[in-house]
């Protein structure tokens, strides 16, 4: 099945600096890959998504990146602020056998932490 | 926010109970997942469904049923808890694959 690995599980930045976070998947056949932001106590919330036919995609100060040859993905905050503290995951669909039902593989987390 | 809602929010039993957590939901999405969340694990896929009385297993299915009758509702059963089993369950919704996924508001269970 799907192994979707995330690192760092923790980071700390400045406000104003930039954050990344990283993704690997197992499954060669994954082709949607999400990321979600759960601030503490909420449910998470998507913030943006990528499709394999695509090999980075951008909203506002958001952005991610796929490398399918390498099956690795990354999500970037630029400018970050305090109100974009929590905890994001990424995720994969595993697609053996073409269908997925909608199926995720979430990765472990990263807690991102930004200073003011 | 998406119309989809968790009962109980919060929720102690005993080791051994069953239980029952409903998940609700007023889009009219064919499919519907349960995962868990505990810390370190992200969030892991109990059992999901793809329509009316179409149900398949996760990858943490043991200890589990679910059942879909409507729709609308989509039931998680512990059929006999355990210490383990204490987590974060929540409940999403999507309309189709591949597309975004709206998550309830979690139910936090506590087995002692």
């Amino acid at each position: 099945g799907e192994n979707v690995e995330q690192h760092p599980s923790t980071l700390s930045v400045q406000e104003g600096d930039s954050a990344v976070i990283k993704c690997t998947y197992s499954d060669s056949a994954s082709n949607y890959f999400p990321w979600y932001k759960q601030e503490l106590g909420k449910r998470p919330q998507l913030i943006i998504d990528i499709r394999s036919n695509v090999g980075e995609k951008k909203d506002q100060r958001i952005a991610v990146t796929l490398n399918k040859t390498a099956k690795h993905f990354s999500l970037h905050i630029t400018e970050t602020q305090p109100e974009d503290s929590a905890v994001y995951f990424c995720a994969a669909n595993p697609n053996a056998g073409g269908t997925s039902y909608g199926k995720l593989t979430f990765g472990q987390g990263t807690i991102l932490t930004v200073h003011p | 926010d998406a119309g989809i809602t968790q009962s109980p929010r919060h929720k102690v039993t005993e080791t051994g109970t069953p239980v029952t957590l409903r998940c609700h939901q007023t889009e009219n999405h064919r499919y519907m997942y349960w995962y868990r969340q505990d810390p370190g694990h992200g969030l892991r896929l109990i059992h999901y469904s793809y329509g009316v009385k179409d149900t398949d297993k996760g990858e943490v299915s043991d200890g589990y049923s679910v059942s879909r009758s409507k729709t609308e509702d989509f039931l998680l059963t512990l059929e006999s808890a355990t210490s383990s089993q204490t987590s974060v369950y929540f409940c999403a919704i999507t309309q189709a694959q591949n597309t975004e996924a709206f998550f309830g508001q979690g139910t936090r269970l506590t087995v002692v």
